[in-house]
């Protein structure tokens, strides 16, 4: 049973630039969210996803947005990227309707360096 | 609002000797709680979680801990550290029943000493 995968886990972007990350969920899982790690830092909330909207959001400027497709993939994307942006993203899933709801499992992350 | 208090951002301790990572954490509501773990760079895995009944909670690699709702805290055991112990863990608390966002603590890196 595949767990949640990202891709690609490393990238490196120019300040200005647009980026795009990627992000599988566990089998059986419909419900995404996306995390900012910063270095030395406890992961931030950007936003959550399910059945393709955007459901929750944390305190992220409009250049994050995100998508969530019908195979309940997602994607995150960064515009106009910053020096502050350099961060490792992680992706979380959890099946909503049935299984184990109370807990998200993460990916490996995406570590984006913006130079 | 929740949050989310480790006190030490960095703990050390003998192999063999007691873990012990703190936690207290602010919630308006009834809280779920997690503790995940963090290797070097790797995401997060879960150790153990608390969303209702029995207060003490045991998770994987022999690591527990005890919900103490008069204390606000979640502190995180193991009797006996391993060397494969060192990691950064983290606290967590999420809104019962709404957990699609959690709030993270800053960290505690665990180190051991041979």
């Amino acid at each position: 049973d595949a767990g949640v995968t990202q891709s690609p886990t490393h990238l490196i972007k120019t300040r200005g630039q647009q980026v795009t990350l990627r992000c599988s969920p566990k089998s059986g899982h419909d419900t995404v969210s996306w995390y900012q790690q910063a270095l030395g830092q406890g992961p931030q909330f950007i936003f959550q996803y399910y059945e393709e909207e955007e459901r929750q959001r944390g305190n992220f400027p409009d250049r994050f947005s995100g998508h969530q497709f019908p195979n309940y993939s997602s994607e995150l994307n960064v515009n106009a990227l910053l020096l502050g942006d350099s961060a490792l993203y992680l992706c979380a899933s959890r099946p909503v309707r049935t299984g184990d709801r109370d807990t998200q499992y993460f990916g490996p992350g995406t570590r984006l360096t913006v130079l | 609002a929740q949050s989310v208090t480790q006190l030490g951002s960095h703990v050390s301790v003998s192999e063999g000797a007691l873990v012990l990572l703190r936690c207290n954490y602010s919630s308006s509501v009834p809280p779920y709680l997690f503790w995940y773990v963090q290797y070097p760079n790797q995401g997060l895995q879960l150790l153990l979680k608390y969303t209702t009944g029995a207060t003490l909670v045991k998770g994987i690699n022999g690591f527990e801990a005890e919900f103490k709702k008069s204390e606000t805290s979640f502190h995180l055991t193991k009797p006996s550290a391993h060397m494969s112990d060192a990691a950064e863990y983290f606290c967590a608390v999420s809104e019962a029943n709404r957990d699609d966002k959690i709030i993270f603590g800053k960290g505690t890196r665990l180190h051991i000493l041979p």
